[in-house]
């Protein structure tokens, strides 16, 4: 079946350095991947939109510029966080679906996450 | 505005008994309905999902849920709990517009297995 692979699953950062998460298809290419936020006990919440070869569509409220995001390939979507600090320690979940599948209804596969924790 | 409630946050039963976690959605028209489960430190894994069609949708390891437009509900069931299944488990609803590339999800349902 389609995966999806997160890199690195965990990390630990000093506040004000940058992390970087990645988000592949393995087997399959999208022209679309989704990152979300999820925060102790919470649920998902959408970031951002990561369109392949175009800027990131991003939701209400997430600075784009502390969340860079990059999608230079059909199977790679990249999450940047600039400057972290504590509070962006949380759980990072990207999803992806196969481009080739033209369906509107073609299933959304996830990651396993990133935990990001700033000290 | 699309939304998604998960009214229980925790719900523990014993083993081998029945299960039904409760979502209520609110959608202007039929949404897309999910059901996926979470695995402490995991990603998302989806166990079935409703576009149209029959009201009752199987998936996979023995769950099935059950759209009740009436009630703006997609309960997920499952008749006999395995200690395996203690997960945290989450509705999401997606708009048939734009291919249901948003998914807005309920704040999740934890659930404990007691042997």
């Amino acid at each position: 079946g389609a995966v999806v692979s997160q890199h690195p699953s965990w990390v630990i950062c000093k506040s004000g350095t940058s992390v970087k998460i990645e988000c592949r298809s393995l087997d399959f290419q999208a022209t679309t991947m989704f990152w979300y936020r999820q925060f102790p006990k919470q649920s998902l919440m959408l970031m951002a939109t990561s369109n392949e070869g175009s800027k990131a569509t991003y939701e209400q409220g997430v600075e784009k510029d502390k969340f860079l995001i990059n999608h230079a390939s059909l199977t790679l979507s990249t999450l940047t966080v600039t400057s972290a600090h504590p509070e962006d320690s949380s759980f990072y979940i990207c999803s992806a679906r196969d481009s080739k599948v033209g369906s509107s209804t073609a299933p959304l596969h996830f990651g396993n996450g990133t935990r990001l924790t700033v000290t | 505005a699309q939304s998604v409630t998960q009214p229980d946050i925790h719900i523990t039963v014993s083993e081998g008994a029945s299960l039904e976690l409760r979502c209520n959605y609110s959608y202007g028209a039929t949404p897309y309905l999910f059901w996926y489960v979470q695995s402490p430190g995991q990603g998302l894994q989806l166990l079935l999902k409703y576009f149209s069609g029959d009201t009752l949708v199987q998936g996979i390891k023995g769950f099935e849920a059950e759209f009740k437009r009436s009630q703006s509900s997609f309960n997920l069931r499952k008749p006999s709990v395995h200690w395996s299944d203690a997960a945290e488990y989450f509705c999401a609803v997606g708009a048939p517009s734009g291919g249901y590339n948003k998914l807005i999800f309920g704040a999740g349902t934890r659930l404990a297995v007691h042997p």
